[in-house]
């Protein structure tokens, strides 16, 4: 079965630092990976997502992710973060199936906390 | 606006009580899912429907009971065999095919005293 770990529950950091959230998943075939951020007491909105092609994908508010098969990671970045991206961030993923409805299994999710 | 709007935002039931959320889209999307969202857990999937008047069990469907008979709406009932209800519960919609985003609504906080 698959499933999704999200290896830090929280990340604690300073305003226009870098930051890494870490996402790795298990799965025997192919798979599409999403991020999606969650702000209080709000619905999740996505970040972006890997189909296929480039393995560095940008989405939107300056995050990027790399996908890397071999390790089956796909870590969120950001170069320089601000206080408004203090959030929840979940990783996704849902099997390629052709036909298939998009199934999404979610990691636990990573609080990320930006400070002055 | 297209989107996904969820009622009430905040929910407070006695316990034995059942209780329906929600929710409406006006994306014309056929595929809609509820999720239950606890804190340290992720998201859930208790329902999902591809399509009007069909819908399929998730992953904790125990004490839920859901209905698509129009393709904007996909309410949920929390009912009382549901153990332990008190939760954030988010709908979703998307496009059919698995590489389609879900778009999500802003969630009902559901409390039973």
């Amino acid at each position: 079965a698959q499933s999704v770990t999200q290896l830090d529950s929280q990340v604690p950091v300073f305003e226009e630092a870098p930051v890494e959230l870490r996402c790795n998943y298990s799965s025997s075939v192919s798979v599409y990976l999403f991020w999606y951020v969650q702000y209080p007491n709000q619905g999740l909105q996505l970040l972006l997502k890997y189909l296929s092609g480039s393995t560095l994908v940008k989405g939107i508010n300056g995050f990027e992710a790399e996908f890397n098969k071999s390790q089956t990671s796909f870590h969120l970045r950001k170069p320089s973060v601000h206080i408004s991206d203090t959030a929840e961030y979940f990783c996704a993923v849902t099997l390629k199936e052709d036909g298939g409805y998009n199934k999404l299994i979610f990691g636990a999710g990573t609080r990320l906390a930006v400070h002055p | 606006d297209g989107g996904i709007t969820q009622s009430p935002k905040y929910l407070f039931r006695k316990e034995g009580q059942n209780v329906t959320l929600s929710c409406e889209q006006n994306l014309n999307h056929d595929a809609m899912y509820w999720y239950r969202q606890d804190p340290g857990q992720g998201l859930r999937l208790i329902y999902y429907s591809q399509i009007v008047n069909d819908f399929q069990k998730g992953d904790i469907a125990e004490g839920y009971s859901v209905s698509r008979e129009k393709k904007e709406s996909f309410p949920l009932t929390v009912t009382s065999a549901q153990k332990n209800p008190t939760a954030f519960y988010l709908c979703a919609s998307s496009i059919a095919g698995a590489y389609n985003e879900q778009f999500f609504g802003p969630g009902t906080r559901l409390t039973v005293l």
